[in-house]
């Protein structure tokens, strides 16, 4: 099977805290990529970062970080120093040898000052 | 920066009635896809679409679904008969290499079907 399950629906904490949301994924597939949008109150589906199959180095981008484990099958995503500006739906996505992304159903985050 | 564009941003119809969703892709991508979010619930892959012809489908994408790329710039999703549940946010997305690059997505066409 390849799925991406998304296990938290729904998290809410204060700005300021670090919040870490989880990703974990099923592929027969050697070759895969892995995704993670934002997708804001308005609608839209925002990029945030792409990983392959054959990269492990965690990524860092600004408060952002990836720590994608093979091991554990799992690409968790963490805000550090979170703002109201985070609140929004967050899903993970696969893409594995066909063209489609497969998406999880989503994390819902909620920042409150 | 280049951006995939989606015509129109909201429309409302009668079930039963055709509606034809419009993209405008990233010019130089070569690989199209529509996606749909049914409200409150996760983004769906409809179809792929590369070199003229569908390059994978889900079982979604039923006899009621077309695509097509008309001209060189747009990319359209076509529904025969609506449905009440097809009522959906429906995203437009382009990629310049298909598996490896970044999906871009279009900020969505919200379909409703009275």
């Amino acid at each position: 099977a390849q799925k991406v399950t998304q296990a938290q629906t729904e998290i809410s904490v204060v700005e300021k805290e670090d919040v870490t949301l989880d990703c974990v994924y099923e592929t027969r597939d050697t070759t895969y990529y892995l995704f993670w949008y934002k997708q804001p109150p308005s609608g839209e589906l925002v990029f945030l970062i792409r990983r392959n199959s054959f990269d492990e180095q965690n990524e860092i981008s600004g408060r952002y970080s990836w720590n994608f484990q093979k091991s554990t099958s799992s690409f968790n995503f963490t805000i550090t120093a979170s703002q109201v500006v985070d609140s929004a739906v967050y899903f993970c996505a696969l893409m594995y040898s066909g063209y489609a992304l497969n998406f999880g159903k989503g994390t819902s985050l909620l920042v409150t000052p | 920066e280049p951006e995939v564009t989606q015509t129109p941003s909201h429309q409302v119809t009668q079930m039963g009635q055709e509606v034809i969703l419009r993209c405008v892709p990233i010019s130089n991508h070569l690989y199209f896809y529509w996606y749909r979010q049914i409200l409150g619930q996760k983004v769906e892959f409809l179809v792929s679409f590369y070199n003229n012809e569908i390059s994978e489908k889900s079982e979604i994408f039923d006899d009621q679904f077309s695509v097509e790329r008309p001209d060189g710039s747009n990319f359209t999703l076509k529904i025969r008969s609506t449905k009440l549940e097809d009522s959906a946010m429906y995203f437009c997305a382009s990629s310049d290499t298909g598996l490896t690059g970044e999906l871009f997505f279009g900020e969505g066409s919200r379909l409703t079907v009275l």
